[in-house]
């Protein structure tokens, strides 16, 4: 099974900064990398799939990068809305997994 | 606009079945390009992938939990289940349904807003 390790698991930021986590396949997943937004009480949301492609509708403030093993996601400017949990996930090979989560929070 | 919502019983004693359904709307759970998924994410943890079904009642487990867990699909209704088996207070959790594209990047592109399933005497 291939499993993804998230970094840092929570981290603190203020409204405008731009910040930027990471996740780690213990195997190759070539760009099979997604990445969502959790917040509590609502449906989780697709951010970025292939890793590095925008839904429809996903503000482009949001970015990703990576193959292979190491992967980021990138916020260029935190707007309120965006202070939530945020998960990688592989669709590269079953069982699909998912990392532990970074929880973002307000400074 | 599609829409799921899980719902189920939020208690669960132990040892006993965790039955929960997945309603479909604003779209056919019978569309082809899609698969029909259960996660869970017990508190505190990450998310966890429990189950797959297709349209046509194909499904892929995961095998960490493959011998306790069925999915099943309903076309007619358009909605599709999960059953757990022998619940322990290891398997409370928020139980999430998902669509899944089927295409060369497969992602979970809607959610339902998840439900909170306690096992506890």
């Amino acid at each position: 099974d291939i499993q993804m390790t998230q970094s840092p698991s929570s981290l603190s930021a203020s409204v405008g900064d731009r910040v930027t986590i990471t996740c780690r396949a213990s195997q190759s997943v070539s760009t099979y990398l997604n990445w969502y937004q959790l917040k509590p009480g609502k449906a989780p949301k697709l951010l970025i799939y292939a890793a590095s492609s925008l839904p429809s509708g996903v503000p482009s403030r949001f970015s990703g990068s990576g193959s292979g093993t190491d992967f980021t996601l990138t916020i260029s400017s935190l707007q309120p809305e965006d202070f939530a949990s945020y998960f990688c996930q592989q669709s590269y090979s079953t069982p699909y997994s998912f990392g532990q989560g970074t929880k973002l929070e307000i400074k | 606009q599609l829409q799921l919502q899980e719902s189920g019983p939020g208690l669960v004693k132990p040892s006993k079945t965790l039955s929960l359904t997945c309603v479909v709307s604003g779209g056919s759970i019978s569309d082809s390009n899609y698969y029909w998924d259960w996660i869970r994410q017990p508190p505190g943890k990450g998310l966890e992938w429990i189950a797959s079904i297709y349209y046509s009642g194909h499904t892929y487990y995961n095998p960490s939990l493959k011998s306790r867990v069925t999915i099943s699909v309903d076309t007619s209704t358009n909605q599709f289940s999960l059953k757990l088996t022998s619940v322990t207070a290891a398997d409370t959790a928020i139980h999430y349904c998902a669509r899944r594209s089927s295409g060369h990047y497969e992602a979970y592109d809607y959610w339902g807003p998840g439900t909170l399933v306690t096992v506890s005497s």
